[in-house]
């Protein structure tokens, strides 16, 4: 079945780091990836999507990248502030769209 | 535009009784998903509504059931709790023709004790 595997957190960094959080699929065919971001205490926020190979999806200053030869999209901030301190999921969307697929998340701390 | 909205947003039940969370779709979406998010984890999905109809079904037991009413708005009830069942649950929307994108409400926090 699918399956999305992010890196380990808890990540730490201090202000104006650059932040890489990676992230794996496995899915049959050609899914819509997506990056989620939750802040505490509330739901989730579509962070950034990319619907086919090798599209770019960005928003805030994030970039993650759909690279259907590594099954991978990484997420990527030059230089991250305090604010995005939260917790990031991957997920992906099967072609049917019934369901997104999420991986297990990863903390972000960010310190001034 | 009005966003997902959930109620309520804390609730505090018995192993074996029966729940009822709310939920209202952003205007203009016809799909509802529900997902549960246990403590530390990525959310999980429970079922999906299109048009009042079940549309697709995660790893739940019956005892998990929904609806979907004529506004699109939805329900999800769980019958039977057990401590297992405490969680975050989500509800997501969109529109099924145009996006695969779904937008989150803010979540219900069950505890069941």
């Amino acid at each position: 079945g699918n399956s999305v595997t992010q890196m380990e957190g808890p990540v730490t960094l201090s202000e104006e780091a650059f932040l890489t959080i990676n992230c794996t699929y496995t899915a049959t065919g050609y899914p819509s990836l997506f990056w989620y971001v939750q802040y505490p205490g509330e739901g989730l926020q579509l962070l950034l999507k990319a619907t086919k190979a090798d599209d770019k999806g960005s928003n805030k200053g994030f970039e993650a990248t759909y690279r259907k030869e590594t099954t991978s999209f990484h997420l990527e901030k030059g230089s991250v502030q305090v604010s995005d301190s939260a917790v990031y999921f991957c997920a992906l969307s099967d072609q049917s769209a019934q369901k997104l697929v999420f991986g297990q998340g990863t903390r972000l701390t960010i310190n001034p | 535009e009005t966003g997902v909205t959930q109620s309520p947003t804390h609730l505090i039940k018995t192993r074996g009784q029966q729940v009822t969370l709310r939920c209202s779709s952003q205007s203009g979406h016809n799909t509802v998903s529900w997902y549960q998010q246990a403590l530390g984890q990525g959310p999980q999905f429970i079922f999906q509504y299109y048009r009042e109809e079940e549309n697709g079904r995660g790893n739940f037991p019956p005892r998990f059931s929904g609806l979907q009413f004529p506004n699109y708005s939805s329900e999800l009830n769980v019958n039977a709790l057990e401590l297992d069942d405490s969680a975050l649950y989500l509800c997501a929307s969109s529109l099924r023709e145009v996006s695969y994108e779904q937008y989150f409400g803010p979540g219900t926090r069950l505890t069941v004790t």
